[in-house]
């Protein structure tokens, strides 16, 4: 059983469409993190959401946190093709467990 | 310096052979962890280290045998392995932010690991 699901699994769109990811749990965390990875290279991390509502923004990508602290999305503004790749969701469960969600693989067609 | 060094970064070798995947981070980080990952597939948890302490093992066949020599070296020794474990082995480190103990982790390259 995955803690955190994510939605879509497989996503292909048109460059400068707009998108959505949604990272799921009935579960609580401290904090939730979403990495990007590319095929063959290590996950890097995008950003952390530490506060229930919160709302960060990096460049045309918008991150929230859940008031209840159990859900998070990824909304991404006019994709690019570099914006491809696996889009994972992560988070801390108590003894330093570290998991990621299911994941979303994105690919951005010129 | 948010570097997490994995070596080699590609490794071929026989179900008989034995041979160790390396881990490296020098940024103070006490806790040391080591995923498999399959194609397409998010990240699977195998062993936590905490403060040079296995803390958490997922079940893990014992052909893997991890090992933490010191707070920034980590060890993955691979043992009679078979092609089905066969995937990218992924290193991360993960640095604890503020008392609510918040963490981000920082991954290596990965070693892309090929059993024949």
């Amino acid at each position: 059983t995955q803690l955190l699901e994510q939605s879509p699994q497989f996503l292909s769109i048109q460059e400068g469409e707009n998108l959505t990811v949604y990272c799921n749990s009935s579960s609580v965390f401290s904090s939730l993190q979403w990495y990007r990875q590319e095929p063959g290279e290590g996950p890097v991390l995008l950003v952390t959401v530490v506060t229930g509502g919160e709302v960060k923004k990096l460049k045309r990508l918008t991150f929230q946190f859940g008031d209840a602290r159990k859900d998070s999305s990824l909304h991404i503004t006019a994709a690019q093709p570099g914006d491809t790749g696996l889009y994972l969701c992560a988070g801390v469960r108590p003894g330093n467990q570290f998991y990621f969600g299911t994941g979303t693989s994105l690919t951005v067609i010129p | 310096d948010t570097e997490v060094t994995q070596t080699p970064k590609h490794l071929v070798m026989g179900m008989t052979n034995k041979k160790s995947l390396k881990c490296e981070q020098h940024m103070g980080h006490r806790a040391m962890y080591w995923y498999k990952q399959k194609a397409k597939k998010p990240p699977e948890l195998m062993f936590v280290y905490s403060y040079e302490k296995l803390s958490i093992n997922e079940s893990v066949p014992s052909r893997f045998s991890p090992e933490c020599p010191n707070s920034s070296l980590l060890n993955l020794h691979l043992h009679a392995l078979q092609p089905e474990d066969s995937a990218l082995y992924l290193c991360a480190s993960r640095r604890v932010l503020g008392r609510l103990g918040n963490t981000e982790a920082f991954f290596g390259q990965g070693t892309r690991l090929t059993v024949v």
